[in-house]
């Protein structure tokens, strides 16, 4: 079974330019959550998507958006880029309904904002 | 507001030794994650821990939840170099799918 699948995986933009990062669940999986990861933040959450509607969101500015095709895979994208902008942007999925409700990460998009 | 704390936060042993990473979180929550990142790497899911007294195993590696503490402890035995790595104990909010991340602790096995 594929497992969850990030493109691309590295990025270099500059400052002021948008960008849109795609996440592919796993098959089967509905439930597609993004985060980021910083030195200074750690992991923090961006939001869910679940059946194409955003179910949960974080703590992050407007710029940061989201959605989710009817086939589960996910796009995150980011406007108007800062320098603070630059992670790793993780996406999970999972299978919500029965047990255990395992999350499994892709290997995430390393983007740079110069 | 859920919080999770891990300690420490680094940890430097020697192989063969055993030791214990301790995660706190600050409410309620249905759920526990152990996970696994090495340097640069995304995240490897180790266990899922849903009930109070839970435990699970994986070699070296033992996990263990107390939802009436709000603690969970993962026990390395005999520690090997591979087991290097950054370890995160992600907890679920509400019924959703998100987590909230501690600091992680980064483990550092010398030979």
């Amino acid at each position: 079974k594929a497992g969850v699948t990030q493109t691309p995986r590295y990025l270099i933009k500059t400052r002021g330019q948008q960008v849109t990062l795609s996440c592919s669940p796993i098959s089967g999986h509905r439930s597609v959550s993004w985060y980021q990861q910083t030195p200074g933040q750690g992991l923090q959450f961006l939001f869910e998507y679940f059946s194409e509607t955003q179910r949960n969101k974080g703590n992050f500015p407007g710029r940061f958006s989201g959605r989710q095709f009817s086939n589960s895979r996910s796009e995150m994208n980011v406007s108007t880029l800062e320098l603070g902008d630059s992670a790793l942007y993780l996406c999970a999925s999972s299978s919500p309904g029965g047990a255990p409700n395992e999350q499994f990460f892709g290997p995430g998009t390393r983007l740079t904002v110069l | 507001e859920l919080k999770v704390e891990q300690n420490p936060l680094f940890l430097s042993m020697q192989e063969g030794k055993n030791y214990t990473i301790y995660c706190n979180y600050s409410t309620t929550s249905d759920r526990l994650y152990w996970y696994r990142q090495d340097p640069g790497k995304s995240l490897e899911s180790l266990f899922v821990l849903l009930s109070n007294g839970a435990v699970k195993q994986e070699g070296r590696l033992m996990a263990s939840l107390d939802t009436k503490a709000r603690l969970s402890t993962l026990h390395i035995t005999a520690a090997v170099h591979d087991l290097s790595a950054t370890y995160f104990c992600p907890v679920r909010s509400g019924n959703t799918g998100k987590l909230i991340f501690g600091q992680g602790t980064t483990l550092q096995v010398k030979p």
